[in-house]
């Protein structure tokens, strides 16, 4: 079936520190994701993002962090400064159509560890 | 409160045991996904399936969307199926954003020889 890529697969960094999540999705998506899951915890979404915007964050969503995809490259999820409760399995998502008339597909996560 | 309630939380089966793992939520949907989430945490896919049943091999998944509740069945399970089980639902709400899952909590299963 289709295939969303995230890379790298682990990161760990220094708090304080500049981090960059890509996300490779399914070539001809148009609608995409990002999911945090702390280590033994619930999925959480975290923002979605159409047509070079953001269409709806949560409030895990915070201030350091941003998403953008330029020239239909990799979409990314930056975090400067990352802090300790940052780390985290962090998952891309993408979708052909959205308003959840198509399925999303997951990439399998980045695991960052924030020291 | 939690939108996606998961029942049971964990499930021992004996290998060839059937297994019903069940999803509900507090408001309308338009549409719900079942993943399993390997130990290492990597997710696999099983089904999006916004209404009716589909079935996928041993796997069965039935929505009913006026009950506002999903199901996954498990035939004749297997040692490699443990792993936990989530599902995921998308609200209908007015101008609600595109493509938002809230995920449940999850089923974990241990399936023993």
């Amino acid at each position: 079936g289709p295939k969303v890529l995230q890379i790298p697969s682990h990161q760990i960094i220094d708090m304080g520190q500049m981090v960059t999540l890509n996300c490779d999705p399914v070539s001809n998506h148009l609608y995409f994701y990002w999911y945090k899951q702390i280590l033994g915890q619930q999925m959480e979404f975290l923002v979605n993002f159409y047509n070079g915007k953001v269409m709806e964050k949560s409030k895990l969503f915070k201030d350091q962090f941003s998403v953008e995809r330029p020239d239909g490259s990799y979409f990314t999820l930056k975090i400067q400064p990352t802090a300790l409760e940052d780390s985290a399995v962090y998952f891309c998502a993408s979708s052909l159509v959205g308003g959840g008339y198509a399925e999303q597909f997951f990439g399998p996560g980045t695991r960052l560890t924030v020291l | 409160g939690q939108q996606v309630q998961q029942s049971p939380a964990s499930l021992v089966l004996q290998e060839g045991e059937n297994a019903e793992l069940q999803c509900n939520f507090s408001t309308s949907l338009n549409s719900m996904q079942w993943f399993y989430q390997r130990p290492e945490g990597s997710l696999v896919s099983l089904f999006y399936n916004p209404s009716g049943t589909k079935q996928s091999g041993r796997l069965t998944s039935t929505t009913v969307i006026k009950e506002r509740r999903s199901s996954l069945h498990i035939s004749s399970s297997q040692i490699t199926d443990s792993g936990t089980y989530l599902c995921a639902m998308e609200r209908r709400d007015r101008g609600s954003a595109l493509g938002r899952l809230h995920f449940g909590a999850g089923t974990q299963l241990i399936v023993i020889p």
